[in-house]
């Protein structure tokens, strides 16, 4: 059974940086690429980018171009996704996701941005 | 990047009627593999999203018969035979023919009435 358990609830000031893991189990890590969707308060879900655990090999959504980070460590079967220069609308609950039907959510990380 | 949108955006429903939700895209989801990658998600309150509908009209293990997934091209539907309560939620369509980016509709917020 695939489980992707994410990392605790984050609160952060303006302009700094979080990283949220994404520990995974219950399938062959390297078989399926993982993504991070993100959902702010009472909106819709936005896909960020996504990795391809294999070869570390990543894409981002334009809009996070240079702001966000995905790597994986593949002896611990676990992904990240770090977001820099973190603003008030980065306050979102984020979701790794697995393959790119999106079929596995994680329980997602609630991260708000205030000072 | 290819635009979902969905109609209704709200949808109040009878218990153990029908319901059914529209999701067009903005360019053809057939992909060349002879896929077409329009997948249905369920978003029950204060829980992550929930792959209901995957490849148009397949269903995922543990979804209850009562779902249904249709549709071509640009042009897809989500049906619910008889809506019970704990289908209450937002439903969201997604693509993943064309991407990077995947992209979501809007989601359709399904309540009882």
């Amino acid at each position: 059974q695939v489980q992707l358990v994410q990392s605790g609830a984050e609160v952060k000031n303006p302009g700094a940086s979080v990283k949220v893991s994404c520990k995974a189990s219950g399938y062959t890590f390297t078989a399926y690429f993982l993504h991070w969707v993100r959902q702010a308060p009472g909106q819709g879900l936005e896909w960020m980018g996504r990795i391809n655990p294999d070869s570390g090999g990543t894409d981002y959504a334009q809009k996070f171009q240079g702001r966000v980070t995905i790597t994986r460590d593949t002896s611990i079967t676990t992904a990240y996704m770090e977001l820099n220069s973190l603003r008030s609308d980065d306050t979102a609950v984020y979701y790794c996701v697995v393959d790119s039907q999106g079929r596995d959510w994680g329980q997602g990380t609630l991260v708000t941005v205030s000072s | 990047d290819v635009v979902m949108t969905q109609s209704p955006l709200s949808l109040p429903v009878t218990l153990g009627q029908p319901a059914s939700i529209s999701c067009r895209s903005s360019q053809s989801l057939a992909h060349s593999d002879g896929n077409t990658y329009l997948n249905w998600f369920q978003q029950r309150p204060g829980q992550s999203p929930r792959r209901l509908i995957y490849k148009v009209s397949n269903r995922d293990s543990g979804v209850p018969d009562r779902f249904s997934g249709s549709g071509s091209g640009t042009d897809f539907t989500l049906k619910i035979s008889r809506v019970e309560a704990e289908d209450v939620g937002i439903y969201y369509c997604m693509q993943a023919t064309h991407w990077p980016p995947l992209t979501f509709g809007p989601g359709t917020k399904v309540e009882i009435e």
